[in-house]
């Protein structure tokens, strides 16, 4: 399981763009980036999932360069809501179900 | 939208003692995991299962640890003699088929060993 380098907190404000940048220089072939969000006192909860180039959906974008050694997870105009613990990882999901959580990145939303 | 539930969510226990937390995952759900996360730490792997058996386990998931699926619907973890360190978030997940691209968690059970 490729190891993660993620910044240890970011703070912004209301209505901005939050760009959250994950290293991972050793990502394997069949290896796919995943992020998750979790709230205090609750569960992880899937926000994104990339393979290469760009993904988006109705919550997030993941930017993914040609040599996939880093991730950037992009939360667009975010609201305090969006406080919380953001997770990149990066595995093999078709062999290796295990999720190998990193210490993560507490985004801080602020009025 | 289904959802994992997990039962209870809170429980407290003097060190020693079992316990056993309960997790009915999403239906129809075939890859089940167990994930604990002690206060202000990361969120650790226990052990995944399928098919009625164990499939990979960490160094955490030691011998006083247990799962079992008793019947359709719940997915257990048992504790068969808590210590105080064992005292964290445990959170139960669910996943319909190998390489989906997410597992569902749900809301944990905050577990106490006094």
């Amino acid at each position: 399981l490729a190891k993660t380098t993620q910044p240890i907190s970011m703070d912004s404000y209301e209505g901005q763009e939050v760009n959250i940048t994950c290293s991972h220089n050793n990502i394997a072939t069949n290896d796919y980036i995943t992020w998750y969000q979790q709230f205090p006192s609750q569960g992880p909860r899937f926000i994104i999932q990339g393979y290469k180039t760009k993904v988006t959906n109705e919550v997030a974008s993941l930017f993914i360069p040609a040599d996939r050694k880093s991730s950037t997870l992009s939360l667009p105009r975010v609201s305090l809501s969006d406080t919380a613990v953001y997770y990149c990882l990066v595995g093999d999901t078709y062999n290796n179900n295990d999720m190998r959580f990193g210490a993560g990145t507490r985004l801080t939303v602020k009025p | 939208e289904p959802e994992v539930t997990q039962t209870p969510s809170h429980q407290v226990t003097q060190m020693g003692q079992e316990v056993i937390l309960r997790c009915v995952p999403i239906s129809n759900h075939l890859y089940f995991y167990w994930y604990r996360q002690i206060l202000g730490q990361k969120v650790e792997f226990l052990v995944s299962f399928y098919n009625n058996e164990i499939s990979e386990k960490s160094e955490i998931f030691d011998d006083q640890f247990s799962v079992e699926r008793p019947d359709g619907s719940n997915f257990t973890l048992k504790i068969r003699s808590t210590k105080l360190e064992d005292s964290a978030m445990y959170f139960c997940a669910s996943q319909p088929l190998r390489g989906a691209d997410t597992q569902y968690f749900g809301p944990g059970t905050r577990l106490t060993v006094l």
